[in-house]
């Protein structure tokens, strides 16, 4: 079946390093891949997404860049700020099920003024 | 973007009794929504698909008859949890896509902490 795994969490960071949060999916057919972010003690938000292989989706600085030979899709930032601090959720929506995400595990971030 | 409202965003019930979670889409019309289980410092697990008008549909290994799914509008759709357990304790997420489809912007309620006591 679908699945995604990221990198375990916590990352701890110091502000203006530079970003990456690993994601790694398996799937059948063609899926859509997400970038989504829960603040403290908010709700799930889309941080950016990407439809095709080759894609780059990218939002608030952050990028992320569809890569289908690695089934990869890794998170980047060039210079974090102490607002980026947040869980990071990878996700993937197969277009044969309907629309529904499945998650990856959620990656802690923690950027230190 | 679109708004997904969740009511209540706490409750604490005793064991053996049931709760019911709302999930609205309030400015826009949801024939799909999503409900998610969200463990500590863990991932979501996504739990069904409730459809408007039809029965939802459960993933593998989520109890249907524990876990009553209710579609009954375009804009509301409701989680009960019957005959509650402590180990049901979780905090509860319900999504829809807004416009409909695999590509399109998940949009999330801000969740139901449940605690059973």
């Amino acid at each position: 079946g679908n699945s995604v795994t990221q990198m375990e969490g916590p990352v701890t960071l110091s502000e203006e390093a530079f970003l990456t949060i690993n994601c790694t999916y398996t799937a059948t057919g063609y899926p859509s891949l997400f970038w989504y972010v829960q603040y403290p003690g908010e709700g799930l938000q889309l941080l950016l997404k990407a439809t095709k292989a080759d894609d780059k989706g990218s939002n608030k600085g952050f990028e992320a860049t569809y890569r289908k030979e690695t089934t990869s899709f890794h998170l980047e930032k060039g210079s974090v700020q102490v607002s980026d601090s947040a869980v990071y959720f990878c996700a993937l929506s197969d277009n044969n099920q309907g629309g529904k995400l499945i998650f990856g595990q959620g990656t802690e971030l923690s950027v230190k003024p | 973007g679109a708004v997904v409202s969740q009511h209540p965003s706490r409750v604490i019930c005793k064991s053996g009794t049931s709760v019911k979670i709302e999930c609205r889409s309030l400015d826009f019309q949801a024939t799909t929504m999503f409900w998610y289980r969200q463990f500590p410092k863990k991932s979501l697990m996504l739990m069904a698909t409730s459809n408007e008008g039809s029965k939802a549909t459960y993933e593998q290994g989520v109890e249907k008859d524990k876990f009553l799914i209710n579609h009954a509008s375009l804009t509301l759709s409701t989680l009960t949890v019957t005959s509650a357990h402590p180990e049901d304790s979780s905090f509860y997420i319900c999504s829809a896509r807004d416009p409909v489809g695999p590509n399109t912007e998940a949009f999330f309620g801000q969740g139901t902490r449940l605690t059973v006591v």
